[in-house]
């Protein structure tokens, strides 16, 4: 069965501190996807990134940065610099699909809540 | 602007009433999906519709009622059969399987049941 782990519930940092979000999964497909998803105070889920399990190239994108490791089963998320806007709960999800379909699984973590103060 | 809209925002019932969440997207998305988010908790799918007149369930749909006689409108109705109806819910869509994509979603309604 296809799992999500996301260990931390709570993180609280100062803004301009550097926090890496955890994120560890089981399944045992060979082909999967895995996703993080940002929900800020409003409630709506921002999609971030999904990446398949063919591509273990890390990747970065300002100040958001992913760390893919099938070897520990983990796709971390790193936030530097972080500042106050960057204050939400994420969420890392995995499916075997890269698309969203109901027929395809789509499992969730239950989310690390980010608080950066000022 | 395209998106999806929920409503209302807050919504509060008593308990052994039905009640109805409206989801309407403008996005041409023939998918459409409802979650539901407890505190803590990552989402569970309740159901889902790939196309107008179609729906599936999720993997917690009892309880709960859908319908989709128009692309845009996926209403889902909290039945009184639901035991534990105070959550939130989450409405999403996206474009038709088989395509590399993400889903959108829309801002959630919060559900008190009292």
């Amino acid at each position: 069965a296809q799992k999500v782990t996301q260990a931390q519930t709570e993180i609280s940092v100062v803004e301009k501190e550097d926090v890496t979000l955890d994120c560890v999964y089981e399944t045992r497909d060979t082909t999967y996807y895995l996703f993080w998803y940002k929900q800020p105070p409003s409630g709506e889920l921002v999609f971030l990134i999904r990446r398949n399990s063919f591509d273990e190239q890390n990747e970065i994108s300002g100040r958001y940065s992913w760390n893919f490791q099938k070897s520990t089963s983990s796709f971390n998320f790193t936030i530097t610099a972080s500042q106050v806007v960057d204050s939400a709960v994420y969420f890392c999800a995995l499916s075997d699909s890269p698309h969203w379909g109901g027929s395809e699984k789509l499992v969730f973590g239950k989310g690390t809540k980010l608080t950066v103060n000022p | 602007d395209g998106g999806i809209t929920q409503s209302p925002k807050y919504l509060f019932r008593k308990e052994g009433q039905n009640v109805t969440l409206s989801c309407e997207q403008n996005l041409n998305h023939d998918a459409m999906y409802w979650y539901r988010q407890d505190p803590g908790q990552g989402l569970r799918l309740i159901y889902y519709s790939q196309i107008v007149n179609d729906f599936q369930k999720g993997d917690i749909a009892e309880g709960y009622s859908v319908s989709r006689e128009k692309k845009e409108s996926f209403p889902l109705t909290v039945t009184s059969a639901q035991k534990n109806p105070t959550a939130f819910y989450l409405c999403a869509s996206s474009i038709e399987e088989g395509r590399n994509t993400e889903a959108f979603f829309g801002q959630g309604t919060r559900l008190t049941v009292v």
